[in-house]
């Protein structure tokens, strides 16, 4: 069964870099688009970034581009979102998320349990 | 961008009623609309894409309809683990935004 597991969060201080890592079991991950989702503490939902089934295609949100990178490794199965200049406004959970197809669907069938990331002084 | 609007923001109901949470798009999304549930302290998950269409392994009690800009999500014979917030979402252009959500609760 498929099954995504977050690891990197914590807390930074503003300015600072952190990366996240996603491990994916249960489906090959160079057979599908992945998603990073963020939740900001008691608010709503965000897309942050995508990577399509073949690496080739990659495309953020406004809020998170040129900062943030998203990248993959498929022979170790592993999502990463390595983000840097982080800011206060990016604290948030952080999910990443299975697309149904190459990356194109922009819906997420399955995620992680997601991964807090706090920035503050 | 694309502005997805819910109504209610929360809504309280009782075990076997029947809900409909309502969800508005800013300008036509034809059907590329999406639900999902979440419960507190879990992760979002899928339960209607392409505005009506089940996720696998959703219970046949919850069903979406709509398209253009008007789309609703209605539960039958709810049951208590149905108490959860719930999210629209467009996919039909970036960025893929998401609603303010709609919190179910225990009457």
């Amino acid at each position: 069964q498929v099954q995504l597991v977050e690891s990197g969060g914590g807390v930074v201080q503003p300015g600072r870099s952190l990366r996240l890592s996603c491990e994916a079991s249960g489906f090959t991950l160079g057979a599908y688009g992945m998603h990073w989702v963020r939740q900001a503490p008691g608010k709503g939902l965000e897309w942050v970034a995508v990577i399509y089934y073949d690496g080739n295609k990659i495309y953020y949100a406004d809020s998170v581009k040129g900062r943030f990178t998203i990248s993959r490794d498929t022979s170790r199965n592993m999502l990463y979102l390595d983000m840097n200049s982080l800011r206060a406004e990016d604290t948030a959970v952080y999910y990443c998320a299975k697309d149904p197809g190459s990356g194109s669907y922009y819906r997420f069938e399955y995620w992680g349990q997601g991964t807090l990331v706090t920035v503050s002084s | 961008d694309i502005q997805m609007t819910q109504s209610p923001s929360s809504l309280s109901a009782s075990v076997g009623d029947r809900v409909t949470v309502t969800c508005r798009a800013s300008q036509s999304i034809t059907t590329y609309l999406n639900w999902y549930q979440q419960r507190p302290g879990k992760a979002p998950k899928l339960l209607i894409y392409a505005a009506f269409n089940l996720q696998s392994g959703v219970p046949s009690r919850f069903s979406g309809s709509g398209s253009g800009t008007d789309f609703t999500l209605t539960i039958s014979n709810l049951q208590p683990e149905d108490f959860a917030t719930y999210y629209c979402q467009q996919n039909k252009n970036s960025p893929y935004t998401f609603g303010q959500g709609t919190k179910l609760e225990i009457k």
